[in-house]
């Protein structure tokens, strides 16, 4: 099955602690991005990569750090430099960021730091 | 910020029309109109998208006013598993522009 896979669905660190989540899509899309979502709240973008070794910030891209080594894979490290990391993570792909191409969503990531 | 507004919440019989109207007065004469659902706790499901032109697909209809200033989304004949919150976007600058959505409950 294409899709895109994102682990683990719950997460929990200590303030003070960096912590990785992973994003995989075999969906061969070039673009892929990381959304943070707050309660009640729509989607806010983090950062987005249109292409391997490329990325760009997105709205909020304080604390965060993404690399995209290969196309399949585009880890999100949430920093302790991040003031409010508890929240729903989503990740997305799509086949490029040019034209209006579809997003396609994984199943996202609840992280609670405490 | 958001390019979008759409009310709060909205109810639906089952079986009936939902109708989720969207207010992007705005919007650029280039950008798209997206229209995506999440379900509680997962991630967002694509719907339809459109430009000038009214959209259907096996999920809806997107019907979009000649200024372009508003938008209505149609599930024709809604079920319970409809019941999500309905985001309408606007795709500018290669990003998707979110914002608060609108939580559509379908009743028995």
């Amino acid at each position: 099955d294409g899709g895109i896979t994102q682990s683990p669905k719950y997460l929990f660190r200590k303030e003070g602690q960096n912590v990785t989540l992973s994003c995989e899509q075999n969906l061969n899309h070039d673009a892929m991005y990381w959304y943070r979502q707050d309660p009640g709240q729509g989607l806010r973008l983090i950062y987005y990569s249109q292409i391997v070794n490329d990325f760009q910030k997105g709205d909020i891209a304080e604390g965060y750090s993404v690399s995209r080594e290969k196309k399949e894979s585009f880890p999100l490290t949430v920093t302790s430099a991040q003031k409010n990391p508890t929240a729903f993570y989503l990740c997305a792909s799509s086949m490029g960021t040019g034209g209006p191409y579809e997003q396609y969503f994984g199943p996202g990531t609840r992280l609670t730091v405490t | 910020d958001a390019k979008t507004t759409q009310p709060t919440s909205m109810d639906c019989a089952e079986g009936r029309a939902a109708n989720l109207p969207c207010n992007h007065s705005t919007i650029s004469g280039n950008e798209y109109v997206y229209w995506y659902r999440q379900i509680h706790s997962q991630g967002p499901q694509y719907i339809i998208h459109g430009l000038k032109n009214n959209e259907t697909n096996e999920m809806a209809s997107l019907i979009i006013t000649e200024d372009r200033k508003s938008s209505t989304l149609i599930l024709p004949h809604a079920t319970l598993r409809d019941t999500a919150v309905y985001y309408c976007i606007v795709y500018s600058n290669y990003q998707l522009i979110w914002g608060a959505g609108t939580k559509l409950i379908i009743k028995p």
